[in-house]
């Protein structure tokens, strides 16, 4: 197990257009987390699930944001009708309960 | 105010020395993590601590739960320890995190 993957690293999008970004935690692990990280700023929480229940979701996450976790395993963000606001680092975290969390390397989200 | 609240924003020191960086919170917690994130992105879980102190290396992390206050500690820093190092509260009611705007460390050689 090689840790926390996050697909893809980049993505420049258009505005308007729908993206997913996929997140593979550890394996074991059965809490998965999504933070949104603009420039300068600490990471803001998004959702989290516990397998494939999806049990916390942030105001910030608008009706444009949809996450899944169909299997318990991997999860996906989709954002649709992308807006230059979106554009951020999307980070992924996962752990086992609640013990300590590892980052994937992040997806960095450019909406022009 | 912010729940989670760290201090100092920036800091810059010298090759060697001693590093503390503060971090309060003003919320029911289960959990405290400090983390590191590197230019590009990556973070990196250095300790989550629920009570007393850790020590991994050079690296000390102490929590006072009844102050509400941790502190995370860089003895003999390095050029390499410069990062940005966030503190993150892990709230008890629903195991959210809700981080701390970070400091950002500079350590010259």
């Amino acid at each position: 197990d090689t840790g926390v993957s996050q697909n893809p690293r980049h993505k420049i999008t258009k505005r308007g257009q729908n993206v997913t970004f996929r997140c593979d935690p550890i394996s074991e692990h059965n809490r998965l987390y999504w933070y949104r990280q603009t420039l300068g700023q600490g990471p803001e929480f998004l959702t989290y699930f516990q397998n494939e229940a999806q049990l916390e979701k942030s105001r910030l996450l608008s009706d444009r944001f949809s996450a899944e976790r169909p299997k318990g395993s991997f999860s996906t963000l989709e954002i649709q009708r992308t807006e230059q606001g979106d554009s951020a680092m999307y980070l992924c975290a996962s752990s086992f309960y609640s013990t300590e969390a590892f980052f994937g390397q992040g997806t960095r989200l450019t909406v022009v | 105010k912010n729940e989670v609240e760290q201090s100092p924003q920036n800091l810059t020191a010298q090759e060697g020395e001693f590093i503390t960086i503060n971090c309060s919170y003003s919320v029911g917690i289960s959990a405290l993590h400090w983390l590191q994130q590197h230019p590009g992105g990556g973070i990196v879980s250095l300790f989550m601590l629920s009570s007393g102190k850790k020590k991994h290396g050079r690296l000390i992390a102490t929590i006072n739960i009844q102050e509400k206050h941790s502190s995370l500690h860089i003895t003999a820093s390095h050029p390499r320890d410069s990062a940005v190092y966030i503190c993150a509260v892990e709230m008890d009611s629903n195991y959210q995190l809700i981080w701390g705007a970070g400091t950002k460390l500079i350590i010259k050689p």
